[in-house]
């Protein structure tokens, strides 16, 4: 079946560091991507996604790549803040969505 | 758009009693809900998947005479967890399609989530 591997946390990062959150997936089909951000006590928002093969996602920084030869959707911010301290879910949706373990972000300052 | 709203956002009760949880699509009609649930320091399981004017369909393992789901309208389903237990506590996320987007995406939209705390 479908399913999203992400990298385990948590992370903790010094302001200004660069952040790389490895995901990858795995679907018979040919699903959209997303990443999500959960700050503490809240739902979930959409921070970018991708629907096809090279698409690239971006938002307030963040970027990812949909890599159909590896299979990966990794997350990437060149320079994190304080304020960019939450928990990361990869997350796959073909027919329904499956999730990622989520990944604990904290940035020191 | 494709705002999704949830009420209560928090609830505690006793062991035994019955709760319920509302989910709406505030500027959408969605003709399919899912229903999550998240403990602690873990990702989202999907429950089950309603469908207006039809029944949920259950994931695997949730007992669907324990989680209560009807989706009555196009704008509103709700979850019922019966004889709730302390083992029940868990935050609750309800996420909704929006059939007028681009369905290519098969993007869900997230409510901000109930926490239910059973004591």
């Amino acid at each position: 079946g479908n399913s999203v591997t992400q990298m385990e946390g948590p992370v903790t990062l010094s302001e200004e560091a660069f952040l790389t959150i490895n995901c990858t997936y795995t679907a018979t089909g040919y699903p959209s991507l997303f990443w999500y951000v959960q700050y503490p006590g809240e739902g979930l928002q959409l921070l970018l996604k991708a629907t096809k093969a090279d698409d690239k996602g971006s938002n307030k920084g963040f970027e990812a790549t949909y890599r159909k030869e590896t299979t990966s959707f990794h997350l990437e911010k060149g320079s994190v803040q304080v304020s960019d301290s939450a928990v990361y879910f990869c997350a796959l949706s073909f027919n329904d969505m499956r999730f990622g373990a989520g990944t604990r972000l904290t940035v020191k300052p | 758009g494709a705002v999704v709203s949830q009420h209560p956002s928090w609830v505690i009760c006793k062991s035994g009693t019955s709760v319920k949880i509302e989910c709406r699509s505030l500027d959408f009609q969605a003709t399919t809900m899912f229903w999550y649930r998240q403990f602690p320091k873990q990702s989202l399981m999907l429950m089950a998947t309603s469908n207006e004017g039809s029944k949920a369909t259950y994931e695997q393992g949730v007992e669907k005479d324990k989680f209560l789901i009807n989706h009555a309208s196009l704008t509103l389903s709700t979850l019922t967890v019966t004889s709730a237990h302390p083992e029940d506590s868990s935050f609750y996320i309800c996420s909704a399609t929006n059939p007028q987007g681009p369905i290519i995406y098969n993007e869900q939209f997230f409510g901000p989530g109930t926490r239910l705390t059973v004591l």
